[in-house]
């Protein structure tokens, strides 16, 4: 069964510096997302791509995020400058089309030390 | 702008019981609501998705219901085992199709 991946499963880096991280969406799929969920919270929205932009994003979503489909296959979130208050897991999603499910994948747990 | 509440926050039960976990949203003008499970460190597994169109879907041991007009959702879980054990999240769409998410409800099926 196609599925969502996500590398890497750990990150840890220092304040300050750039991460990527990095999802391969189940190939027939048209919408891509990331999401993130703070240790404890709330799974929170952070962006949507579609056709190749950016067709939603959240507050949370500011100038240090970017997101890229580089080669029609991986679909990356980078943070520029990481801060302290990054560290969550960064979960990484896709749909056929807006109507069905969103499928998930397993997560990058980003620490910032 | 939409919240989603789940009661109850945490569930423990005796394996065999049959389960009803609640999500209620605020805003009723919802495309679809999807049920997922979260097992502890884990990503999120789809269960069940609505259409706002549909009152229920059902899934071998799972039935998810939906009530737009009093903005709730329903999780059963008939005969409830210890690989049930998980964290139920409810995360309803709306306009723009993305997401809201409830805290969960965190349930332990014991032996």
């Amino acid at each position: 069964e196609p599925e969502v991946t996500q590398t890497p499963s750990h990150q840890v880096t220092q304040m300050g510096q750039e991460v990527i991280l990095r999802c391969v969406p189940i190939s027939n799929h048209l919408y891509f997302y990331w999401y993130r969920q703070i240790l404890g919270q709330k799974v929170e929205f952070l962006v949507s791509f579609y056709n190749n932009e950016i067709s939603e994003k959240s507050e949370i979503f500011d100038d240090q995020f970017s997101v890229e489909r580089p080669d029609g296959s991986n679909f990356t979130l980078k943070i520029r400058s990481t801060k302290l208050e990054d560290s969550a897991m960064y979960f990484c999603a896709s749909r056929l089309a807006e109507v069905n499910e969103q499928f998930f994948g397993p997560g990058t747990r980003l620490t910032v030390l | 702008k939409q919240e989603v509440t789940q009661i109850p926050a945490a569930l423990s039960v005796p394996e065999g019981e049959n389960l009803v976990l609640n999500c209620s949203f605020t805003d009723s003008a919802i495309y679809n609501l999807q049920w997922f499970r979260q097992d502890p460190g884990k990503g999120l597994t789809s269960l069940l998705l609505i259409q706002s169109s549909q009152r229920e879907q059902t899934s071998g041991r799972l039935n998810a219901s939906l009530d737009k007009s009093s903005g709730r959702s329903t999780l059963y879980i008939a005969a409830s085992q210890p690989g049930d054990s998980a964290t139920y999240l409810c995360a309803a769409s709306g306009g723009s199709y993305i997401p809201t998410f409830g805290r969960g409800t965190s349930l332990i099926v014991h032996p």
